[in-house]
């Protein structure tokens, strides 16, 4: 296991749910991803956190709705998903945006809309 | 745009032996870093092996090694004695400096035979 935890590690919701997923990393690092990975389609970047602060909304739905409340922790909320919503969410951090610094992934949650 | 293609949706090896998978991008950009990632069944992403386009050498790193043709704009690798362990889905990713973030390929599954 790297530095970066994410629980759930799998969870299944209705549509008129609303639930969270959490990363929380011990690295000492600035910077924080959420990536949604499908079945049969590149790995997409979904959000990006620089010291707290959202520099990148990759045209996510207003169904997701991220929040960094410190350089440790990331929270993805999640309200009104819809069925081609099912993936795997990924977490990284990494120390700054900068692509000389590893980008350190998390185990992901596996997430089912029912 | 840029974007980044894996042709080869699985691959197999046999043990000991050596395995190339192929990646190719398209970009306008001069300055930009590639990557290789491999996801294994547990699903952790982890870097394999990064190379900045500036830099005419390959990237090597104990096994791993990548042929980095920068006019053809392909990048692939090539894993030597070929480990169990080494079974996984294999990712190549882009980074330029003008987009900022990484962008994946579909991946390539990679099966070891013993």
């Amino acid at each position: 296991e790297t530095g970066v935890t994410q629980t759930p590690r799998h969870l299944v919701m209705g549509m008129t749910n609303k639930k969270s997923l959490k990363c929380e990393q011990h690295l000492g690092h600035n910077a924080m991803y959420w990536y949604k990975q499908s079945a049969k389609k590149p790995l997409e970047l979904m959000f990006v956190y620089n010291f707290k602060e959202q520099t990148e909304n990759n045209s996510v739905p207003s169904r997701f709705s991220p929040e960094c409340p410190n350089s440790s922790h990331l929270f993805l909320h999640l309200h009104t998903l819809q069925p081609e919503d099912s993936a795997l969410y990924l977490c990284a951090s990494s120390q700054e945006t900068d692509p000389n610094y590893e980008q350190y992934f998390g185990p992901g949650t596996r997430l089912t809309v029912t | 745009a840029q974007t980044v293609t894996q042709s080869q949706p699985e691959m197999s090896v046999q043990e000991a032996e050596t395995v190339t998978l192929s990646c190719t991008y398209d970009t306008s950009e001069s300055d930009y870093y590639l990557f290789w990632y491999k996801q294994p069944p547990s699903r952790q992403m982890i870097l394999v092996i990064r190379q900045e386009a500036y830099k005419q050498q390959n990237a090597t790193e104990n096994r791993f090694s990548v042929n980095f043709q920068k006019a053809a704009k392909s990048f692939s690798l090539k894993i030597s004695d070929s480990q169990l362990g080494d079974a996984a889905m294999y990712f190549c990713a882009y980074f330029g400096g003008s987009q900022g973030n990484l962008i994946f390929g579909k991946g390539t599954k990679l099966s070891v035979k013993p």
